[in-house]
């Protein structure tokens, strides 16, 4: 099946810093990322759609100062989480839908960003 | 409501078992119906679809009810392998990619 990739796959940080995540999508073309966060024991969130060449769709509750998407190519999306604090720290996930596939509305899930904030 | 609700589990079966899993969705616009499995710390992986009409893929099958807004999974022949967390998975609407998930089911096979 298709790959997706994240970098890195983990993070620790002290609080104030930013840090920046980084999707790819591998051997498809994605014109369309999702970025999910996971606390532990909790679901898979929504936090916003990232839609190449134009501004991300933030879900209600996530703030888009905090965390700025940029979706400059067809395999690329990076969320930067700035002035991360410890409730920040999460399991954070991107997935793409490869438009050209056999079964467009699956999504591929990157393997994850553990980001920790001390 | 929650809009994706599953069994809260967690699920402790011994090898060889047949395990049910259920869900229910609230938004009755929802079109696609996936299961998805997690392994501790890693992403989802599709397990399978869910179709209107029910589908089996070797020891799973997947049902699907649109008037109960019901869903459920049913694993044979239980393996070690299968102790994971199942997520039900269900699209936010009329043709939306958007995917709500819910908080999952944990299996745990036992020897």
């Amino acid at each position: 099946g298709a790959v997706v990739s994240q970098h890195p796959s983990w993070v620790i940080c002290k609080s104030g810093t930013s840090v920046k995540i980084e999707c790819r999508s591998l051997d498809f073309q994605a014109t369309t990322m999702f970025w999910y966060r996971q606390f532990p024991k909790q679901s898979l969130m929504l936090m916003a759609t990232s839609n190449e060449g134009s501004k991300a769709t933030y879900e209600q509750g996530v703030e888009k100062d905090k965390f700025l998407i940029n979706h400059a190519s067809l395999t690329l999306s990076t969320l930067t989480v700035t002035s991360a604090h410890p409730e920040d720290s999460s399991f954070y996930i991107c997935s793409a839908r490869d438009l050209t596939g056999a079964l467009p509305r699956e999504q591929y899930f990157g393997p994850g960003t553990r980001l920790t904030v001390t | 409501r929650k809009e994706v609700e599953q069994d809260p589990g967690p699920f402790n079966v011994p090898e060889g078992a047949t395990v049910a899993f259920n869900c229910t969705y609230s938004n009755s616009a929802s079109q696609s119906f996936f299961w998805y499995r997690q392994d501790c710390r890693k992403e989802p992986k599709l397990l399978m679809s869910v179709y209107s009409s029910g589908n089996e893929d070797g020891r799973f099958t997947a049902q699907l009810n649109r008037a109960s807004q019901y869903i459920s999974l049913l694993i044979r022949d239980s393996k070690l392998s299968d102790s994971a967390t199942y997520l039900c998975v269900v699209n936010s609407g009329a043709g939306s990619y958007q995917l709500t998930f819910g908080k999952g089911t944990k299996l745990s096979v036992i020897p």
